[in-house]
C-alpha cells in the first residue's frame, strides 16, 4: 500500500491551454474523489466515482472539466481551455466500502498555475 | 444542505498545553459521519480521527479526541499535550447520508509555540 499517488505535482501553464492530471488511489479502494483547494480553504468536492463509474458531480464542474476512471483503478482530470481562476491545488482522495466511517485517504495534490 | 463551520481562523498553543479547536455543522441527515485532518504545509491531508452520528462514546486517537455534542451540532477536536509537529491546518469534514461527498470547514491554522 503505497497511499494515493498524484502526478504531476505541479503544473504551470498559459492561459487557454489544456491540462491533464492523474490519480492512482490505494489498490483496493472502489471510491475515488477529486477536490479543488483554494489558499485559505478547505477542499470542494468536484466529482465521486465508485468503480468506473462517475456518480456524482459537483455543479462548480463547468462543461470545461471531464474525469474519468476507465477501468475503476486510476483516474484522470482534464481542464481544457484553462483560465487564471482555474489555479488551485487539485487534491485526489480514495477510500473502500460503503461504511460511513471509512475516511478517504488523499494523495499529495497537483498545484495548478495558470500564468 | 450540509455545512461545516469552524470559527476560528488561527489558534496558538503553548508546547505541551491541551488545545481545542471547534467546529459545528449543519444537516438533516440521522446518518452521517465527522472526521477531522490535518494539512501540514506539505500540504498532505492526514486523516486524525472520526465520529459518527449514532456513536454514544466520544472518539479518541492517542493524543486526539472528539468532543461530540450532537443535541449543539458540534464536534470539537482536542490535541492534548501540543508538540512542535502539531503546527497545521486543522480541517472539520462531515460525510452524509448517501457518502458521496465529504464537506470540509475553511480550516484552523494551529501554531504550537515553545
Amino acid at each position: 500500500d503505497t497511499g494515493v499517488s498524484q502526478n504531476p505535482r505541479h503544473k504551470i501553464t498559459k492561459r487557454g491551454q489544456n491540462v491533464t492530471f492523474r490519480c492512482d488511489p490505494i489498490s483496493e479502494h472502489n471510491r475515488l474523489y477529486w477536490y479543488r483547494q483554494t489558499l485559505g480553504q478547505g477542499p470542494e468536492f468536484l466529482t465521486y466515482f465508485q468503480n468506473e463509474a462517475q456518480l456524482e458531480k459537483s455543479r462548480l464542474l463547468s462543461d470545461r472539466f471531464s474525469a474519468e476512471r476507465p477501468k475503476g483503478s486510476f483516474s484522470t482530470l482534464e481542464i481544457q481551455r484553462t483560465e487564471q481562476g482555474d489555479s488551485a491545488m487539485y487534491l485526489c482522495a480514495s477510500s473502500f466500502g460503503r461504511a460511513s466511517n471509512q475516511p478517504q485517504h488523499f494523495g499529495d495534490g497537483t498545484r495548478l498555475s495558470i500564468l | 444542505a450540509q455545512k461545516i463551520t469552524q470559527t476560528q481562523p488561527g489558534m496558538f498553543v503553548q508546547e505541551k498545553e491541551a488545545v481545542t479547536l471547534d467546529c459545528t455543522y449543519d444537516t438533516s441527515d440521522q446518518s452521517y459521519g465527522l472526521f477531522w485532518y490535518k494539512q501540514p504545509s506539505s500540504g498532505e491531508m492526514i486523516f486524525l480521527i472520526y465520529q459518527g452520528s449514532y456513536d454514544e462514546q466520544n472518539a479518541t486517537e492517542g493524543r486526539y479526541s472528539l468532543n461530540f455534542q450532537k443535541a449543539r451540532k458540534s464536534a470539537n477536536l482536542v490535541i492534548s499535550a501540543s508538540q512542535l509537529g502539531d503546527s497545521a491546518m486543522y480541517f472539520c469534514a462531515m460525510r452524509g447520508n448517501t457518502g458521496n461527498q465529504f464537506y470540509f470547514g475553511t480550516g484552523t491554522s494551529l501554531t504550537v509555540i515553545p
